[in-house]
């Protein structure tokens, strides 16, 4: 079965500080990772996926099929990157139903 | 609004109660999916719909059923309701079949007392 966990609830951080949001993933073949975010008030949305291995607001996310990890990165937190970050998963091989993990709550302080 | 879009937004009704909540999707997408969101549970995938036809099925319960219409809008049917499945229901959709970029709706709160 996939299963995606997402260890920690909540992250506070100060501004300008460094931020890691762990995903580690379960699935037995080759997935496709993404990272959702909800800002307040808003709709989910896509915040990137790891078959671009692009860079979105700073974010950058690294697939670690060794480690089975996604973690979500970004070197210098903003107070507006505060919001909700789902890690999410989806296989590839025929089987589409996709996985998401509990969220993580990212608070960025001034 | 080209976006996803659910109707109601809210939706307070009894136990034992059957309710429909309707979701049309992005403009030129195929594909809807359904999304259970509760506090103890997440953010749950409960079924999609490609172009009319059902594409998979995740942790839908018995006393649910969804359908796509040809205009591309769904529909999701609860029945038998229980205090449980008071949550949020999103909508979600995409042009294509495979879950590589969904745009969510805005959610249905279902409340059962």
């Amino acid at each position: 079965a996939q299963r995606v966990t997402q260890p920690e609830k909540l992250l506070s951080v100060f501004k300008g500080a460094p931020v890691e949001l762990k995903c580690n993933y379960s699935y037995s073949g080759s997935p496709e990772l993404f990272w959702y975010v909800q800002y307040s008030r808003q709709r989910l949305q896509l915040l990137l996926r790891h078959i671009s291995r692009e860079s979105i607001k700073g974010f950058t996310a690294d697939l670690n099929k060794g480690e089975t990890s996604f973690h979500l990165k970004k070197p210098f937190a903003q107070e507006e990157d505060s919001a909700m970050y789902y890690c999410a998963l989806s296989g590839s091989g025929g089987s589409y139903i996709p996985t998401f993990g509990r969220g993580t709550s990212l608070i960025v302080h001034p | 609004d080209s976006g996803v879009t659910q109707t109601p937004k809210h939706l307070i009704t009894a136990t034992g109660q059957r309710v429909t909540l309707r979701c049309s999707p992005r403009s030129g997408d195929l594909s809807v999916y359904w999304y259970q969101q509760s506090l103890d549970q997440g953010l749950q995938f409960l079924i999609q719909y490609y172009n009319g036809e059902e594409r998979a099925k995740g942790n839908i319960l018995e006393r649910f059923s969804a359908q796509q219409f040809p205009d591309l809008h769904s529909e999701l049917n609860l029945s038998s309701l229980e205090l449980g499945d008071s949550a949020l229901y999103f909508c979600a959709s995409s042009f294509t079949p495979r879950v590589n970029e969904q745009f969510f709706g805005p959610g249905t709160r279902l409340t059962v007392l």
